[in-house]
């Protein structure tokens, strides 16, 4: 089945650095790559979605200035956590979805493990 | 606008019990609906989907029927597993929702032996 990466699994660093997430899709080209975050009791809530050669769009309530997307090429999205703080603490999950096949297929990254001191 | 209520947990079963988890929907249009799983510390594997109306999504022993006149989709295995303990979401997508998909909040199941 359709691989999709995410690199790293898990990252610890200093409030106030940046931290970067990449969302690869292996075997396939992703036009559309969605960024997650999980929350404690499972929660998942949307951040936004990444749009190959655009700009990503954002929910509501999520700061585009804090999350950077990035989708540069058609296997390969970047979340930059900038400015990171504790309360960014989470785990980040993306998914791709498959040019070739209906709109509603994607695949999921195994997640990054996000902790800052 | 699109939403998915799903029962909550935790659940707690032994071996062999059956499993059922409610899931009901509200969508315009026509939506598919799915069911995923997420295994500790890993990310979302989809385990089976319903395009249209009275179709059964199976995977894996665990199986979906979607029913529109009640807009469910729940979750049932006939006897579960240690092996099946994670955490399962009930999702749907519907045309002109800018590809995105709708979560519920998901029901962490735990199965001892």
């Amino acid at each position: 089945g359709a691989v999709v990466s995410q690199h790293p699994s898990r990252v610890i660093c200093k409030s106030g650095t940046s931290v970067k997430i990449e969302c690869r899709s292996l075997d396939f080209q992703a036009t559309t790559m969605f960024w997650y975050r999980q929350f404690p009791k499972q929660s998942l809530m949307l951040m936004a979605t990444s749009n190959e050669g655009s700009k990503a769009t954002y929910e509501q309530g999520v700061e585009k200035d804090k999350f950077l997307i990035n989708h540069a090429s058609l296997t390969l999205s970047t979340l930059t956590v900038t400015s990171a703080h504790p309360e960014d603490s989470s785990f980040y999950i993306c998914s791709a979805r498959d040019t070739r096949l209906p709109h509603e297929t994607q695949y999921f990254g195994p997640g990054t493990r996000l902790l800052v001191l | 606008g699109n939403s998915v209520t799903q029962m909550e947990g935790p659940v707690t079963l032994s071996e062999e019990a059956f499993l059922t988890i409610n899931c009901t929907y509200t969508a315009t249009g026509y939506p598919s609906l799915f069911w995923y799983v997420q295994y500790p510390g890993e990310g979302l594997q989809l385990l089976l989907k319903a395009t249209k109306a009275d179709d059964k999504g199976s995977n894996k022993g665990f199986e979906a029927t979607y029913r529109k006149e009640t807009t469910s989709f729940h979750l049932e295995k006939g006897s579960v597993q240690v092996s099946d303990s994670a955490v399962y979401f009930c999702a749907l997508f519907s045309g002109g929702s800018n590809y995105k998909l709708t979560f519920g909040k998901g029901t962490l199941l735990t199965v001892n032996p």
